[in-house]
């Protein structure tokens, strides 16, 4: 079936301009997370979703940041005022249901490379 | 809160040898302890898991061993190819809150491998 998708796959942006970034989850799957690659560097999480509800935002770096989640499907991360900083690859994962054995692996999508120039 | 470290930070071996990647983990409760391998430029995917509740795991050429008691865990790759190169990353997963089934998964900072031909 069809994976986690993520759009755009690439954007590139003024400093202080805002973004919005799509994460479309597998199918059913429960869970949403949201994590931040900068070059070279490991995964950051950032925020996650069960549901439309957000139990865990403690990785969300600043107010510039925000995430929604939808019908508990979609969901948009969002930064306005962008920095230089915030240029990175920004992952989004999906999990069947978190905490249970067979249903807790996080499926990731490939990602949208934003660029604060 | 959860900690995750990982070494080495880059390892680089003879097609046909061996890699081990460590890693600690700070967190006691943690329960489950996934390995990931990010290609360049593409998503993070699942290679192996393990669950607390057994000491290793195996998968024809990768293996994975936990030691609770010292809070490690390690990923084997016997037999190494070319295509083996990539970043692996590990990572820990511990409930936060039994009410609503979420476990924390915190990803160690990676190890760059490198087989060389």
């Amino acid at each position: 079936g069809a994976g986690v998708s993520q759009s755009p796959s690439n954007k590139v942006t003024e400093k202080g301009k805002d973004v919005e970034l799509r994460c479309d989850p597998i199918s059913g799957h429960t869970a949403l997370y949201w994590y931040r690659q900068r070059l070279g560097q490991g995964l950051e999480f950032l925020i996650y979703f069960q549901g439309n509800s957000a139990p865990d935002k403690s990785g969300l770096p600043s107010d510039r940041f925000s995430a929604e989640r939808t019908g508990e499907s979609v969901s948009t991360l969002t930064i306005q005022r962008t920095q230089q900083e915030d240029s990175a690859v920004y992952l989004c994962a999906s999990s069947l249901v978190p905490g249970r054995v067979g249903t807790d692996t996080q499926y990731f999508g490939p990602g949208t490379r934003l660029t604060v120039l | 809160g959860e900690n995750v470290e990982q070494h080495p930070s880059t390892l680089s071996v003879q097609e046909g040898d061996s890699a081990v990647i460590k890693c600690t983990y700070s967190d006691s409760a943690s329960n489950y302890f996934p390995w990931y391998k990010q290609e360049l430029g593409k998503r993070p995917q699942l290679i192996i898991d393990i669950r607390s509740n057994v000491g290793e795991k195996k998968d024809q050429r990768i293996a994975v061993t936990l030691n609770k008691t010292a809070k490690h865990f390690s990923l084997h790759i016997t037999e190494t190819q070319p295509e083996d190169s990539a970043v692996y990353f590990c990572a820990a997963s511990s409930p936060i809150n039994p009410r609503t089934s979420y476990d924390k998964v915190i990803f160690g900072p990676g190890t760059s491998l490198s087989v060389i031909p």
